[in-house]
């Protein structure tokens, strides 16, 4: 079966470095790879989305890259800030089952002041 | 445009009560999806419904758990008889209709049954 893995230890990083967290995954490559924040107490929000065809996406301070030859999205955030200490969270669906969405457990992300 | 809106967001049950957790979709979208989440086990999908038709629900226990989205009114989520392993996060998130490429969710704030 399919599986969705992030790297589970906690990310810590200084301000104004560059966060770089991992999403592996295994078996078939997805149609669709999501990236999602979540705060405590909170739901998740999207944040960006990247197709397989795509080797890479951009969206103001955040990026995502999708390599299907190592089974492997990364997404990064540049310039971090103590305000994007969160947990971020990948999820994919494949292509004819578009509704259904696989999600691994996120990893934590804390940027120091 | 009020997005997804869950309640209550707290709820406190002592076991052999019933929980219900309702949730009202953003503006527009017609798919409601259920997830659990626990600390250590991440976002579980429980199931997902379309206005009055449950299309899947392989991620539902078999027993004392239910879901409906009727014609009119919020999708409800309902667990009977609580046991204190349903103590958990409650997510609802919802999606429009004609999916055309990726379903992108809109999650809602969540509900957080503790059961004593």
């Amino acid at each position: 079966s399919q599986k969705i893995e992030q790297n589970s230890e906690a990310l810590n990083i200084q301000e104004g470095k560059t966060a770089t967290l991992t999403c592996n995954y295994t078996n078939y490559s997805p149609a669709y790879l999501q990236w999602y924040r979540q705060d405590p107490g909170r739901g998740p929000v999207f944040l960006l989305l990247i197709r397989e065809n795509e080797k890479e996406k951009r969206k103001e301070r955040l990026k995502v890259t999708f390599d299907t030859t190592l089974k492997q999205s990364l997404f990064h955030i540049t310039a971090s800030q103590p305000a994007d200490s969160a947990t971020y969270l990948c999820a994919f669906t494949f292509a004819g089952n578009n509704r259904k969405l696989i999600w691994g457990l996120g990893t934590s992300l804390a940027v120091n002041p | 445009n009020a997005g997804v809106m869950q309640n209550p967001r707290h709820l406190v049950r002592r076991r052999g009560q019933e929980a219900r957790l309702r949730c009202s979709p953003m503006k527009g979208h017609s798919h409601v999806y259920w997830y659990r989440q626990l600390p250590e086990e991440g976002l579980k999908f429980m199931v997902y419904l379309q206005k009055e038709n449950i299309i899947d629900e392989s991620g539902m226990p078999k027993e004392r758990f239910s879901a409906e989205f009727p014609k009119e009114g919020p999708s409800i989520l309902r667990i009977q008889q609580v046991v204190r392993g349903d103590s958990a996060a409650y997510f609802c998130a919802s999606s429009p209709p004609g999916l055309s490429g990726a379903n992108v969710l809109t999650f809602g704030a969540g509900s957080r049954l503790t059961v004593l």
